[in-house]
């Protein structure tokens, strides 16, 4: 059956650091990945998005990296904040299928110390 | 514009009861995405609207569950009768185009469902 999974639950770093979170997936061909925080008691939010094509994208201090033979992404968030602390979802859109269904891992919390 | 809206944010309601969520998507976006989260299965899609019309609704649990979208600006999901089980965070999301691919997403803020 089609399994995401996001590498660990928590991850703890110092402000400063390169946080790198991973998500793995099996049984899956993913057209578009995509990645959203989401803060306690809030939606997620969209962060970014990679198509299968593409290796690397980069949006200010965060950078996505997209290995379809890995089938694997990560997600680097540098000079890392407290401000950035939050749990963090990867999502894929498969080809064919439903249009609507965007398979999510459970999340990583990042937590930033000061 | 402000964003997906959804109520009510909290309601805790006793098992047995019907229980009506509400969601006003983004003005123009014509898709609209049911989403429940739990700690244990995490966020699974409910079901999905395409032009205010039902395209997938592998998702719904059972019989108990049922969405509309009468217009474009407006859907519910309706739960009769609610379960215990049912405690879940819903989410309410759109989108500009068909569907999840290569689109942004938006969620609203979710209702939070407790059933006792």
């Amino acid at each position: 059956s089609q399994k995401i999974e996001q590498n660990s639950e928590a991850l703890n770093i110092q402000e400063g650091k390169t946080a790198t979170l991973t998500c793995n997936y099996t049984n899956y061909s993913p057209a578009y990945l995509q990645w959203y925080r989401q803060d306690p008691g809030r939606g997620p939010v969209f962060l970014l998005l990679i198509r299968e094509n593409e290796k690397e994208k980069r949006k200010e201090r965060l950078k996505v990296t997209f290995d379809t033979t890995l089938k694997q992404s990560l997600f680097h968030i540098t000079a890392s904040q407290p401000a950035d602390s939050a749990t963090y979802l990867c999502a894929l859109v498969g080809y064919g299928g439903s249009q609507g269904n965007l398979i999510f891992g459970k999340g990583t919390k990042l937590s930033v110390k000061p | 514009d402000a964003g997906v809206i959804q109520s009510p944010r909290h309601e805790v309601t006793e098992m047995g009861q019907e229980v009506t969520l509400r969601c006003k998507p983004i003005s123009g976006h014509n898709s609209l995405f049911w989403y429940r989260q739990t700690m244990m299965r995490g966020l699974e899609l409910l079901i999905y609207f395409n032009n205010n019309v039902p395209i997938d609704d592998s998702g719904m649990p059972e019989d108990r569950f049922s969405a509309k979208m009468p217009n474009a600006s407006f859907s519910t999901l309706k739960i009769q009768p609610s379960e215990p089980r049912d405690s879940a965070v819903y989410f309410c999301a759109s989108s500009l185009g068909q569907g999840v691919s290569g689109n942004t997403i938006y969620f609203g803020e979710g209702s939070w469902l407790t059933v006792v």
